[in-house]
């Protein structure tokens, strides 16, 4: 198994530019989560879902929006990108509502 | 809401035991878990407490106490390679609410 793949590593978008990450899994989960973490900080809960289509906002929703057409695959949008939007993002998925979350590698992302 | 303390930074010698605690507030709780998060990597499971008491596994041991709002992550014989980000996070209704980490550096 890969596990949780995410595409692309790195990217620099340009202010009011946008742009989809993409997350896939194949282990067959049906929670699927995407966070974002700040230098120095914890992770935040941008969106989650619960099943192909299903989702709903986590913490920090604003400025993104997600789909989840399928159980393997769950992208990010962002429409307007902001710098506040500098990030790096995870996406993580799990089997169950109480086991333990596989994260994905990481984007890595800078919007000057 | 979610409120997760837990120190910034500790530092221990090769070999010692160092011991991260976190205390949290918060409106709902079904379980706390700690995650190791190297630098520049995704964070990786280490364990889940549910219940009061103490859970041991390997080197690593994790403790909880529901009525106070407090966890400790237990680190037994250090190895330069324990040296990362440790995040605390509360589980309730689907979601993970993190700490901002505690960076362990190990010396040798």
């Amino acid at each position: 198994n890969a596990g949780v793949t995410q595409t692309p590593k790195f990217r620099i978008l340009k202010i009011g530019q946008s742009m989809t990450l993409q997350c896939a899994q194949d282990m067959n989960h049906n929670y699927m989560y995407w966070y974002r973490q700040d230098p120095g900080m914890g992770l935040k809960l941008i969106y989650y879902s619960v099943g192909a289509g299903i989702t709903d906002k986590g913490e920090v929703p604003n400025g993104y929006n997600v789909s989840r057409s399928t159980t393997e695959d769950f992208p990010l949008r962002l429409e307007l990108a902001a710098p506040s939007q500098t990030s790096v993002y995870f996406c993580a998925s799990s089997d169950n509502r109480v086991n333990e979350q596989y994260f994905g590698p990481g984007t890595r992302l800078t919007v000057t | 809401g979610q409120n997760i303390d837990q120190p910034t930074e500790m530092t221990a010698t090769e070999g010692a035991i160092v011991q991260i605690n976190c205390t949290y507030q918060t409106s709902g709780f079904n379980g706390l878990f700690w995650y190791q998060q190297h630098a520049g990597e995704a964070p990786t499971f280490l364990s889940y407490n549910v219940l009061d008491g103490l859970e041991e596994k390997g080197r690593f041991s994790s403790f909880l106490s529901r009525s106070k709002g407090y966890s400790y992550l237990l680190l037994k014989e250090l190895q330069m390679k324990d040296s990362a980000s440790y995040l605390c996070a509360t589980y309730n209704d689907y979601k993970l609410s993190f700490g901002a980490g505690t960076t362990v550096t190990v010396r040798a």
